[in-house]
């Protein structure tokens, strides 16, 4: 099993539509989590933290449920500049991220 | 405030032969790490550096690959002899410390590596 798991997409949707991405781990220990965001052929870089209060940054909501060992990512109002992959990453302690393989978002006029 | 910087920034070789990647990491960061990414997957982490210490080198390949931080700032990942399979992209991150809440890893630019 892998360590973070989402599902590859691509997911392709119309300008302003919601989109949902989901993300599992295996490890119960793990202490933070996070959504980064990679353009292509660029590096990857923090989109936000998750907590399990779920946090909210304007269009983007996120949600940690640790019993289930799940994530999410709500994008609303897509924009076209959402295009891009998003990267389910967790902290296993002492700063170590472990990433997951990204799911693909393409955003089409 | 500068990134981090890395060269070079694309590289080319033959199998077996030997190759090295430069990274600076943000002034001021203690924490540096090497990643690998292979295309289609995320980053792996190959070794972390708390200046110039080794935290973590658990998924480094080290038959062929090492790296060294010798004053704690700069770093250099060598792999020798290359093979097919480490056609990746080679990313360099810093942090400002490696204790405490999370600190945000800053990425570089990576250097694209393709074995032939």
């Amino acid at each position: 099993r892998k360590e973070v798991e989402q599902d590859p997409g691509p997911f392709n949707v119309p300008e302003g539509a919601t989109v949902a991405f989901n993300c599992t781990y295996s490890n119960s220990a793990s202490q933070s989590f996070f959504w980064y965001r990679q353009d292509c052929r660029k590096e990857p870089k923090l989109l936000m933290s998750v907590y399990s209060s779920g946090n909210e940054d304007g269009r983007f909501t996120a949600q940690l449920n640790r019993a289930s060992q799940y994530i999410s990512l709500l994008i609303r109002d897509s924009k076209l500049s959402d295009s891009a992959t998003y990267l389910c990453v967790v902290n296993e302690g002492f700063q170590k991220l472990v990433f997951g393989t990204g799911t693909r978002l393409l955003v089409s006029p | 405030e500068a990134g981090v910087a890395q060269s070079p920034r694309y590289k080319i070789i033959e199998k077996r032969q030997s190759v090295a990647f430069w990274c600076n990491p943000i002034s001021g960061h203690a924490t540096l790490y090497w990643y690998q990414q292979i295309l289609g997957q995320g980053p792996k982490l190959l070794i972390q550096f708390q200046n110039n210490g080794v935290v973590d080198d658990s998924q480094l390949p080290k038959d062929r690959f090492s790296a060294e931080r010798l004053k704690g700032v700069d770093s250099t990942l060598k792999i020798q002899p290359a093979k097919l399979e480490d056609s990746a992209v080679y990313l360099c991150a810093s942090s400002y410390r490696l204790a405490g809440n999370y600190n945000e890893q800053f990425f570089g630019p990576g250097t694209r590596l393709t074995v032939l």
